[in-house]
């Protein structure tokens, strides 16, 4: 099983608000920051949010990050069918000394 | 654009090797660490192995700790991942992946295109 826990799936309809929540421990989450990536299907992950809650540029607004204490949250508002795909959270390690990433939620617009 | 062309995948026995290269363009090579991610079919995203800009570091996952080595040819623009003592868990897509800083993190900001490992007899 994955270092960081996410829900498997997530659902919501055009126009909502869903969240994505991922858990991890104080040797990930809690001293470092968290990354979020998006992959739609058959493709390449995409670099979502960094730093919490920065995103890179070409990235809408509509996708925001937090994280608090050791969980991290990704929420997508106004969502549209092409948001369909999986997110994944990632963090830094200090006692592995590498790269986590969270099990992967798929998201389905309904 | 920044272009990575992962090649060197395929088929191969329990217990034998393959290496695995990254071609790299469109942003300068020697400034970035660079990642190999794992992703077994239908499943989610593994972190592999990182280098660092200048090759000083070197990290890995446990699962791979001892069996893989990761390397860069500046001059080439160019990632390898050499993979010895392969088991059937080893069977994944593999992508290379840009960072955005010179020593390894995790801020994979350009993702090539995948390159499949099937281990099997």
């Amino acid at each position: 099983q994955s270092v960081l826990t996410q829900p498997p799936s997530a659902s919501g309809t055009p126009g909502q608000r869903v969240t994505i929540s991922c858990s991890g421990s104080s040797s990930n989450i809690g001293s470092n920051t968290v990354n979020w990536y998006q992959q739609l299907p058959g493709t390449a992950p995409k670099f979502l949010i960094y730093s919490n809650n920065q995103r890179p540029s070409g990235v809408p607004d509509r996708f925001s990050g937090s994280k608090s204490g050791t969980s991290a949250s990704l929420a997508i508002s106004g969502l549209q069918s092409e948001d369909e795909a999986h997110y994944y959270c990632a963090a830094w390690d200090d006692s592995l000394n590498g790269v986590v990433f969270g099990g992967g939620t798929k998201l389905t617009v309904l | 654009e920044v272009q990575l062309v992962a090649s060197g995948g395929g088929l191969v026995q329990p217990g034998r090797s393959l290496r695995l290269s990254c071609a790299a363009s469109g942003f300068s090579f020697d400034d970035y660490a660079m990642h190999w991610v794992r992703q077994a079919p239908g499943k989610g995203l593994e972190w592999v192995s990182g280098i660092s800009w200048n090759s000083v570091n070197r990290g890995y996952a446990d699962s791979v700790k001892g069996r893989f080595t990761i390397s860069r040819d500046n001059a080439k623009n160019s990632l390898y991942l050499q993979m010895n003592s392969l088991k059937a868990d080893d069977t994944a897509f593999y992508y290379c992946a840009k960072d955005v800083m010179r020593d390894i993190n995790f801020y994979f900001d350009n993702w090539g295109q995948g390159i499949l490992v099937t281990v099997s007899s």
